[in-house]
């Protein structure tokens, strides 16, 4: 196992384009979490699975987001018509059992919305 | 929202010198977490320290916790050029454990 893994590690859109991103967790942890974070700032909760099912999305997350976690393996995060406000490292995290363990992160992906 | 706040926010010292971060929270916790991060790369997981442990070691780490002060520390000792990187903390989320709040973090930076 080589971690969590994310990908693209970096992505330049235009604004109003619709991006997706992938995250890989460790396989055999259950809970998948994504955060963002801005330049200067500690990463803020978006939303988490555990398994297939998303328990709790952040007020962060407006419509324009969409995450989902297809038999509880992989995961996506799609950000509809995006905006310069949604640039940002959006990073990935995985945990046996929430946390009360360590999280793994993964790399991140970089957005850029130009 | 952010539950901790990291003081100071940045921090320059010499190779061999220590480091100290601190840590302080606004609400009661199961534990606190420190995570590194190196610049433009994800987090990684440092220490763990329980609501019930005062202190803990780990190489050449440091953790304390007040619950009473609702603060904690990160003590890096002889400090390496390598250890530069920005330092979080993190708290289980009151209202959801299963979620980690993370601070504003500390930037450290390490000269040779």
């Amino acid at each position: 196992d080589t971690g969590v893994s994310q990908d693209p590690r970096h992505k330049i859109t235009k604004r109003g384009q619709n991006v997706t991103f992938r995250c890989d967790p460790i396989s055999e942890h259950n809970r998948l979490y994504w955060y963002r974070q801005t330049l200067g700032q500690g990463p803020e909760f978006l939303t988490y699975f555990q398994n297939e099912a998303q328990l709790e999305k952040s007020r962060l997350l407006s419509d324009r987001f969409s995450a989902e976690r297809p038999k509880g393996s992989f995961s996506t995060l799609e950000i509809q018509r995006t905006e310069q406000g949604d640039s940002a490292m959006y990073l990935c995290a995985s945990s046996l059992s929430g946390s009360q363990d360590g999280y793994t992160f993964g790399s991140g992906t970089r957005l850029t919305v130009v | 929202s952010q539950q901790g706040e990291e003081d100071p926010q940045a921090l320059s010292i010499q190779e061999g010198e220590n480091a100290t971060m601190n840590c302080s929270y606004k609400t009661s916790i199961n534990n606190l977490q420190w995570y590194r991060q190196n610049s433009g790369r994800g987090l990684v997981h440092l220490i763990l320290i329980r609501s019930n442990e005062r202190e803990k070691h780990s190489g050449r780490l440091r953790v304390t916790l007040d619950t009473s002060k609702k603060s904690s520390s990160l003590l890096i000792t002889a400090s390496r050029a390598a250890d530069t990187a920005s330092y979080f903390c993190a708290t289980d989320d009151p209202y959801n454990t299963d979620k980690l709040i993370f601070g504003t973090g500390t930037r450290l930076q390490v000269f040779p």
